[in-house]
């Protein structure tokens, strides 16, 4: 069965970076765009960034731009998420979550992990 | 881009049947969204995708209770027989130009 399990979650500091990885499995990953997704506590769902199957294009949601950096190896059937200048208002559980095929709709999600910025 | 309105909240009672609506902007009707749902302290769950003329596809393991329908740009969410774990919030999400979209959510209380 399909699975999308999210690691790298943790507490830093203001500016500081971070690295999420997204690992997939039960599909063929090679085929699928991947999108990160965050909530923050007690909000609704924001998307921050997808790249296509291929990688070789990716997007980006306006209040992460130049900051963030999505990556995918389809070899490891893996999904990075390199957060740098990191804010306060990062702070969410991010999800990474796998698309239609056919277009950028997001379909099976994963459990999530949680980023805290903070002092 | 897209933008897609949500009320923030609907309720309903146990048995009863309710219907969300996701309202796509001026300019976007044409649109497909996809449902979904996030059930209290957990993840989202896809629900379906659902296009303009009302066809949808659920996806793995989705009840029959759930169904999608479409009229210009308000795409819906009906769900009947309405069950407790069905207090949930739930949201739909399109793809603009090189961009994702959610709404804001619509936080659905069973009475």
């Amino acid at each position: 069965q399909v699975q999308l399990v999210e690691s790298g979650g943790g507490v830093v500091q203001p500016g500081g970076s971070l690295r999420l990885s997204c690992a997939a499995s039960g599909f063929t990953f090679s085929s699928y765009g991947v999108h990160w997704v965050r909530q923050a506590p007690g909000k609704g769902l924001e998307w921050v960034t997808y790249i296509p199957y291929d990688g070789n294009y990716k997007y980006y949601a306006d209040s992460v731009k130049g900051r963030f950096t999505i990556s995918r190896d389809n070899s490891k059937n893996t999904l990075d998420l390199q957060m740098n200048s990191l804010r306060a208002e990062d702070t969410a559980v991010y999800y990474c979550a796998k698309d239609l095929g056919v277009e950028a709709l997001a379909d099976y999600w994963g459990q999530g992990t949680l980023v805290t910025v903070s002092s | 881009q897209p933008v897609l309105t949500q009320s923030p909240s609907a309720s309903a009672s146990l048995g009863a049947s309710v219907k969300l609506t996701c309202t796509l902007s001026s300019g976007h009707s044409s649109y497909a969204i996809a449902w979904h749902q996030q059930l209290p302290e957990k993840g989202p769950r896809y629900l379906m995708k659902l296009n303009s003329d009302g066809s949808h596809s659920k996806g793995d393991g989705i009840p029959d209770r759930f169904s999608g329908s479409s009229s210009g740009a308000e795409r819906y969410l009906t769900i009947s027989s309405l069950q407790s774990e069905d207090e949930a919030d739930y949201y739909c999400q399109t793809w603009g130009t090189g961009m994702g979209v959610f709404g804001g959510g619509t936080k659905l209380t069973v009475l």
